[in-house]
């Protein structure tokens, strides 16, 4: 079974621009995570979907965004960038229902110069 | 104010000694996971305890659940250099469905 796949793995942007970051969960897994990882915050949560709903959100600036298609396949959105977006963006889905275990994908290093 | 408290931040030891991590907190989860990652690379699952006072094994690692379900932790015999990483505790509280992170514990084993 194919993990969790997340397109682009590096990225390096510039101050104010805008990047979409991609994920493709398990399949048959309906619920996806998305978490900004960073040396100083650690794991931090940003949101999830489930069937193309966000079911909860994080402590994050509008800026930042994120979609659900049908096929369970997940998108992130983040405007305007700022130097301190700067981090890895980990995905990660698990199945409807469980104990909370996820599965992520290995990530993508976003740079803001 | 991290909801899930790691310690230590860091460790080195030698190969071949013994390591405890612990993970606290004063919320009551109703299940907790263990997470090991890699530069460059996702966490990967390592256990899940839901059942307070429960005791895993994963080989050389040992997972417990507090009795109370507040705090958990990982005790690794013999570490060994492939048990580098940074590992994670992660918890779902009772009634929610955010998984929570704690901020991590850095382990490197020389050889």
């Amino acid at each position: 079974k194919a993990g969790v796949t997340q397109t682009p793995r590096y990225l390096i942007k510039t101050r104010g621009q805008q990047v979409t970051l991609s994920c493709s969960p398990i399949s048959g897994h309906r619920s996806v995570s998305w978490y900004q990882q960073t040396p100083g915050q650690g794991l931090q949560f940003l949101f999830e979907y489930f069937s193309e709903t966000q079911r909860n959100k994080g402590n994050f600036p509008g800026r930042f965004s994120g979609r659900q298609f049908s096929n369970s396949r997940s998108e992130m959105n983040v405007s305007t960038l700022e130097l301190g977006d700067s981090a890895l963006y980990l995905c990660a889905s698990r199945v409807q229902g469980n104990t909370g275990e996820l599965f992520f994908g290995e990530g993508s290093r976003l740079t803001v110069l | 104010t991290q909801l899930l408290e790691q310690s230590p931040q860091f460790l080195s030891i030698q190969e071949g000694e013994n390591l405890t991590v612990y993970c606290n907190s004063s919320s009551v989860f109703s299940s907790l996971q263990w997470y090991r990652q890699e530069p460059g690379e996702g966490p990967v699952l390592l256990v899940t305890v839901v059942t307070g006072g429960e005791v895993k094994k994963l080989k050389r690692l040992t997972f417990q659940f507090g009795d109370a379900r507040k705090d958990s932790s990982l005790h690794i015999t013999a570490a060994q250099p492939g048990d580098t990483g940074l590992y994670l505790c992660a918890g779902v509280k009772t009634g929610g469905f955010k998984t929570i992170f704690g901020a991590g514990t850095r382990l490197f084993v020389k050889a």
